[in-house]
């Protein structure tokens, strides 16, 4: 199952509200989760199952979507929030993930 | 505190092998699926390998069948990854990772081990 996630990168200021899209290239439910990962760290969970926000993680970050069409919505962007952002599919092997998304400082 | 920590990664050189491990702590390791990922540099990331509870149901990425092997020893909560036949493009940070048990992802990654394929 491919993921397409577009933009590729993205340029927005502190205080905006970004969107992130993710789509299938086959129907996967809701069996989509999102992570973020800042330079020379590992992946951090962020969105399991379409929607369900980690624990902990603020409310700012929201997913939404079923079926082959996801995003990733980030309400107000904080300064720690610039990083990239990569779709990820558990519905079947190989699990696959998008080519990610650069979230950069405008 | 619940925590996975990668070992065994280096330099080698193409065609040898290297086996990588992951140590976990802070929770009931043979409760949780494991799986291995993978990140070229400056790329995107590549899932390589998972194994079950008890290592009875294993899959494999194309791109590394019949070359890794992916193993656990619950007695020592440590998961492995054995990389034979290793190529240039084998080259990565490596992460082990374990799925959650309600929704699938991965909820909790190692730091990553390097890999370095090279002449």
């Amino acid at each position: 199952i491919q993921l397409t996630q577009s933009p590729s990168s993205l340029s927005a200021s502190v205080g905006d509200r970004v969107t992130i899209t993710c789509r299938a290239s086959q129907g996967i439910s809701n069996s989509l989760a999102w992570y973020q990962q800042k330079p020379g760290k590992a992946p951090k969970l962020l969105i399991s199952v379409a929607s369900t926000l980690q624990s902990g993680l603020p409310s700012r970050f929201s997913g939404s979507g079923s079926g082959t069409d996801f995003t990733l919505t980030i309400s107000s962007l904080q300064p720690e929030d610039f990083a990239t952002y990569f779709c990820q599919q558990v519905n079947s092997y190989p699990i696959t993930f998008g080519q990610g998304t650069r979230l950069e400082i405008k | 505190q619940v925590q996975l920590v990668e070992s065994g990664g280096g330099v080698v050189q193409p065609g040898r092998s290297l086996r990588l491990s992951c140590a976990v702590s802070g929770f009931t390791f043979n409760n949780y699926i494991m799986q291995w990922v993978r990140q070229a540099p400056g790329k995107g990331l590549e899932w390589v390998a998972v194994i079950s509870y008890d290592g009875s149901t294993i899959y494999y990425a194309d791109s590394v069948k019949g070359r890794f092997t992916i193993s656990r020893d619950n007695s020592k909560n440590t998961l492995y990854l054995q990389m034979n036949s290793l190529r240039p493009e084998d080259t990565a940070i490596y992460y082990c990772a374990r799925r959650e048990q309600q929704g699938d992802a991965f909820d909790i990654w190692g730091q990553g081990t390097v890999v370095t394929v090279s002449s």
